[in-house]
């Protein structure tokens, strides 16, 4: 399995809900990351987890709050976002933080209204 | 900290023609570079990648040639085909960073 499962794949939300994007990986990887990508731009680091402890956090706004709950999963808790945050959100996982392979998973079309 | 270019921004072959993809880094110590291809509305998936030990590596109708004295390394694609059509990144890493940083990016065009 050389997958990286992001769920959904679409998700339109209002300016005051909360909801949540989830990532899953079952190759033992032990790093895991979030990008956010905007539409002809290269996808843009927010944050790292390494061994399920949060590594590197972009300086990204609080508004977006990463989850490692174990080495599978990952997620990004999303609140009271702004429409500048509608973008492309990937998940990527690497053997471990140190330059190997990164996988990415589909991305999460995030749309704010 | 590091920073890739990438150059051309976009780039348009005739079908069965060469394409070449160039970037340069900045940052002496990085040692991994790994480039990624992405479709219109698909995930970057690595077509190929370096590392500092090598100076090229070829798999079927990619190769990636890398200068370390100068810092830059490029992606040939041989026998252009419509499914090579995408955006392609180039990225570098350096060693013990968890960090990949990525280069604009280049739209490559096949013309049939």
């Amino acid at each position: 399995d050389t997958e990286v499962t992001q769920t959904p794949k679409h998700l339109v939300m209002g300016m005051t809900n909360k909801k949540s994007l989830k990532c899953e990986q079952h190759m033992g990887h032990r790093a895991m990351y979030w990008y956010k990508q905007k539409a002809k731009k290269p996808p843009e680091l927010m944050f790292v987890y390494s061994y399920e402890k949060l590594s590197i956090n972009e300086s990204v706004p609080s508004r977006f709050s990463p989850e490692c709950p174990n080495s599978s999963l990952l997620n990004l808790h999303l609140h009271a976002l702004q429409p500048e945050d509608s973008a492309l959100y990937l998940c990527a996982s690497r053997r471990t933080a140190m330059n190997t392979e990164a996988f990415f998973g589909q991305g999460t079309r995030l749309t704010v209204v | 900290g590091e920073n890739v270019e990438q150059h051309p921004s976009t780039l348009s072959v005739q079908e069965g023609d060469s394409a070449v993809i160039k970037c340069t880094y900045s940052d002496s110590a990085s040692n991994y570079f790994p480039w990624y291809k992405q479709e219109l509305g698909k995930r970057p998936q690595l077509i190929i990648d370096i590392r500092s030990n090598v100076g090229e590596k070829k798999d079927q109708r990619i190769a990636v040639t890398l200068n370390k004295t100068a810092k830059h390394f490029s992606l040939h694609i041989t026998e252009t085909q419509p499914e090579d059509s995408a955006v392609y990144f180039c990225a570098a890493s350096r060693a013990g960073a968890q960090k990949l940083v990525f280069g604009q990016g280049t739209r490559l065009t096949i013309n049939p």
